[in-house]
């Protein structure tokens, strides 16, 4: 049983350029939720994507963009980067029950470096 | 608002000894609790959750915690110390403020095993 993957697992991108980062769920989930952790810091929830909607989000702004796709993968886009935002992006997949706990598995991540 | 305040940003122990990583959180609702660990250069992974069954939580890898509501505490405890628990340890609440189950994460908990 495949857990969340992502891809790629390391970027390096200059100010002001765009990047796309992927996700896979995990085998049987429907949810997917993006965090930015930065160095020495706790994960920040960025958004949620379900039914290929973004049903929550957080305090990030409108630069970041997501999607989900019909098989419940997801990407993350980034505009106009910025030197903060150079960070470990982390995708985690759920099973959404209504009412109910979403437990979150979590990807590898990738490491985004802004140069 | 929740919210989850790690109290030690290092801790440290020889092997063999009890680890006591500690957590206080603040939440409107019944919250989930949980408890990651993030390895060097690795996603985050599950170690143990609290859905409001009961207050004393066993996890993988020998490690325990334990809710107590009138603490508003949730702190994560081992017996004995193994040099591949050295990692960083986060602190997680998550409950239906916003609508739907989203996590935050505390700063983090870097436990350090001395030989």
């Amino acid at each position: 049983d495949a857990g969340v993957t992502q891809s790629p697992t390391h970027l390096i991108k200059t100010r002001g350029q765009q990047v796309t980062l992927r996700c896979s769920p995990k085998s049987g989930h429907d949810t997917v939720s993006w965090y930015q952790q930065a160095l020495g810091q706790g994960p920040q929830f960025i958004f949620q994507y379900y039914e290929e909607e973004e049903r929550q989000r957080g305090n990030f702004p409108d630069r970041f963009s997501g999607h989900q796709f019909p098989n419940y993968s997801s990407e993350l886009n980034v505009n106009a980067l910025l030197l903060g935002d150079s960070a470990l992006y982390l995708c985690a997949s759920s099973l959404y029950r209504y009412g109910e706990e979403e437990t979150q598995y979590f990807g590898p991540g990738t490491r985004l470096l802004v140069l | 608002a929740q919210s989850v305040t790690q109290l030690d940003s290092h801790v440290s122990v020889s092997e063999g000894t009890p680890v006591l990583l500690r957590c206080n959180y603040s939440s409107s609702y019944s919250p989930s609790l949980f408890w990651y660990v993030q390895h060097p250069n690795k996603g985050l992974q599950l170690l143990l959750k609290y859905t409001s069954a009961a207050t004393l939580v066993k996890g993988i890898n020998g490690f325990e915690a334990e809710f107590k509501k009138s603490e508003t505490s949730f702190h994560l405890t081992k017996p004995s110390a193994h040099m591949s628990d050295a990692a960083e340890y986060f602190c997680v609440v998550s409950d239906l403020g916003g609508g739907s189950y989203i996590p935050t994460f505390g700063r983090g908990t870097s436990l350090i095993v001395h030989p």
